[in-house]
């Protein structure tokens, strides 16, 4: 099955500042890569997904970058700000079809210091 | 619009025990979905259901039951609760349309079993 790799765990920044946090997958039949936002005390919400047939994404201060010959996807904050600070994780599936279901990476911890 | 809605948000249990958990969603999704989420293994599917009626395994089933009798419900089952189960429970729901494969998380439940 699908292996995600998330990294770093922790990531610590200044307001300001840019964040990017990695994922590698390890199946290259999946086409459909999203990256989820967790608060503190709440479910996991989408800010943003990529698919095979593209290679970068922004929605105003996020972007998202994918490699498939290299496997790897990664996410860019740029000007952080403090309400940035959550758990971000990255995710990878086979879109399509009736097995859809993603496999997340372990997450990362982002703060962003005022 | 309420979304996906979990019952209940924190539950203790003694080991041996049984609970079930409860999802409802109003959005008409074909897909549900049981996640955990434990400190440092990002979030595990449990259980997922295609539609009304079907269930399927995912990549940590053991030891949990589901039940897919209504669309709009799907009802996690610990049948002997174990201290391995203390974890926080999500539930989401996605339509599988190619499109927008967003899911949509509950808020999650807190469950301990002592």
């Amino acid at each position: 099955g699908e292996n995600v790799e998330q990294h770093p765990s922790t990531l610590s920044v200044q307001e300001g500042d840019s964040a990017v946090i990695k994922c590698t997958y390890s199946d290259s039949a999946s086409n459909y890569f999203p990256w989820y936002k967790q608060e503190l005390g709440k479910g996991p919400q989408l800010i943003i997904d990529i698919r095979s047939n593209v290679g970068e994404k922004k929605d105003q201060r996020i972007a998202v970058t994918l490699n498939k010959t290299a496997k790897h996807f990664s996410l860019h904050i740029t000007e952080t700000q403090p309400e940035d600070s959550a758990v971000y994780f990255c995710a990878a599936s086979k879109s399509g079809g009736s097995n859809y279901k993603l496999t997340f990476g372990k997450g990362t911890l982002l703060t962003v210091n005022p | 619009n309420a979304g996906v809605t979990q019952t209940p948000k924190f539950r203790v249990l003694k080991t041996g025990q049984s609970m079930t958990l409860l999802c409802a969603q109003d959005m008409n999704h074909e897909y549900m979905y049981w996640y955990r989420q434990d400190p440092g293994m990002g979030l595990r599917l449990i259980h997922y259901s295609v539609g009304e009626g079907t269930t399927a395994k995912g990549e940590v089933p053991d030891g949990y039951n589901v039940s897919r009798l209504k669309k709009q419900n799907f009802l996690l089952g610990l049948e002997s609760a174990a201290p391995s189960q203390t974890s926080v429970y999500f539930c989401a729901s996605s339509y599988p349309d190619r499109a927008d494969e967003k899911l949509f998380f509950g808020s999650g439940t807190q469950l301990s079993v002592l």
